[in-house]
């Protein structure tokens, strides 16, 4: 069974802090990670993919992955309340084909 | 706007009906997916079509039914449904595996209620 393993939350921090949010998985295949943003009632988009180990910066997010530890996060700095969402991790491999793993999803929640 | 449309977007039905959760993709991918998501539960795969053939079928019950006609449409046909199938259903496409990373992007969904 291939995890992907995120804490549920709620993650709350004030306006214009950083917000860190973590994932880890259990197939070393692993490939490619990706992060997407789901309000309350609406359909998964898509924040940032990573695939290479370090540092990955678009605008306000940045995503990290370690490869050896199996781990990937995002970063959203300078927080705002319209970032208040469920944060879901989803990891592919080259031998799960098409399928994408999400994790449960993190409840982040920015508070004015 | 994603380029993938769902309808409906709810649907009510009683366990004894039949009815069809339609998708359309405008993105000219080649790989089109049904998912669905249960409250406090991941969003699980359920049927995966690439050029409009299935390659992925986890397990689902045969109450659910895939239907892809070609690359831009995908449906989804339900029978005699449970009270646990209530549910959002959320379609997905993407350009296709031999494309690194392959990004699926999502629809809206759909909400279904099953009385």
């Amino acid at each position: 069974q291939k995890e992907v393993e995120q804490n549920s939350g709620p993650l709350s921090v004030p306006e214009g802090a950083i917000a860190s949010l973590n994932c880890t998985y259990s197939d070393r295949g692993s490939q490619s990670f990706f992060w997407y943003r789901q309000y309350s009632g609406k359909s998964p988009e898509l924040i940032m993919f990573i695939y290479s180990n370090g540092d990955k910066e678009d605008g306000r997010f940045t995503a990290q992955l370690n490869k050896a530890s199996q781990y990937v996060s995002l970063l959203i700095r300078d927080s705002q309340p319209s970032d208040s969402a469920t944060y879901l991790c989803a990891v592919n491999s080259f031998n799960s084909g098409y399928a994408l793993n999400f994790g449960k999803g993190t409840s982040l929640l920015v508070t004015p | 706007e994603t380029g993938v449309t769902q309808t409906p977007r709810h649907l009510v039905m009683g366990m004894t009906n039949k009815k069809s959760l339609k998708c359309e993709q405008h993105l000219g991918h080649n790989a089109m997916y049904w998912y669905k998501q249960s409250a406090k539960k991941p969003l699980e795969l359920m049927f995966v079509y690439s050029l409009e053939e299935r390659v992925e079928n986890n397990s689902v019950p045969s109450r659910f039914s895939p239907e892809c006609p070609n690359s831009s449409h995908l449906f989804l046909h339900l029978h005699t449904l449970q009270p646990e199938d209530s549910a959002l259903y959320l379609c997905a496409s993407s350009p296709g595996w031999r494309e690194f990373p392959d990004i699926q992007y999502f629809g809206a969904g759909t909400r279904l209620s099953v009385l």
